[in-house]
């Protein structure tokens, strides 16, 4: 079975600095998802990423997804308060999506 | 954009009565809807596969008697915790898509609390 592999499990940085989560997978992967969830509510969708070498972005969100699509990264730069939250990466296997076990990031003001 | 709502955010019951808990999608069709639960400082574990028209497809170490899935309509997906005991409580959340690779849009999520 697939397993998603997130590291760190939590991090805290100060505001404004930039910050890396990592998400990799034991299997090849054929469309991967972030997510971003305040704990005790619903997840909000960040990017899907479907092809090698891909990187998306959002506002001072960046998301990547390796050659082998086995590995993928979100990159937050100059990190805000409002950023705060559990960062999940979920894979989509055969068409239904398991996630990581989550990264909580804390940003400092 | 696309919203899926659940109902109720949160439920309290007694040991050994049923709760259920709905998933709607609001603005799409959903050919397949997910459960999830998940634990608090845990990610989302899937539970099963709600498919419209035909029986859910449940995760291996997931009691489908325990946990009934129905999925009656295109947009409507329900997900009922018979009789519940205490270790049932948890964060129930669903997410629907509309059948192609693509963003899947998750619920608010419910809570449930079995006394």
């Amino acid at each position: 079975s697939q397993e998603l592999e997130q590291s760190p499990q939590s991090l805290i940085v100060q505001e404004g600095k930039n910050l890396t989560i990592n998400c990799t997978s034991s299997k090849t992967l054929y469309g991967l998802y972030w997510y971003k969830q305040k704990y005790g509510e619903g997840l909000i969708f960040l990017m899907m990423l479907q092809k090698g070498g891909e990187e998306k972005s959002h506002e001072k969100i960046t998301a990547k997804l390796d050659e082998k699509k086995q590995q993928s990264s979100l990159h937050i730069t100059a990190s805000q308060p409002s950023h705060a939250g559990i960062y999940l990466c979920g894979a989509d296997v055969g068409g239904k999506l398991i996630f990581g076990q989550g990264t909580e990031l804390s940003v400092k003001p | 954009g696309a919203v899926v709502s659940q109902h109720p955010s949160w439920v309290i019951c007694k040991s050994g009565t049923s709760v259920k808990i709905e998933c709607r999608s609001l603005d799409f069709q959903a050919t397949t809807m997910f459960w999830y639960r998940q634990f608090p400082k845990q990610s989302l574990m899937l539970m099963a596969t709600s498919n419209e028209g035909s029986k859910a497809t449940y995760e291996q170490g997931v009691e489908k008697d325990k946990f009934l899935i129905n999925h009656a309509s295109l947009t409507l997906s329900t997900l009922t915790v018979t009789s519940a005991h205490p270790e049932d409580s948890s964060f129930y959340i669903c997410s629907a898509g509309s059948g192609n690779t693509g963003e899947l849009f998750f619920g608010e999520g419910s809570r449930l609390t079995v006394l």
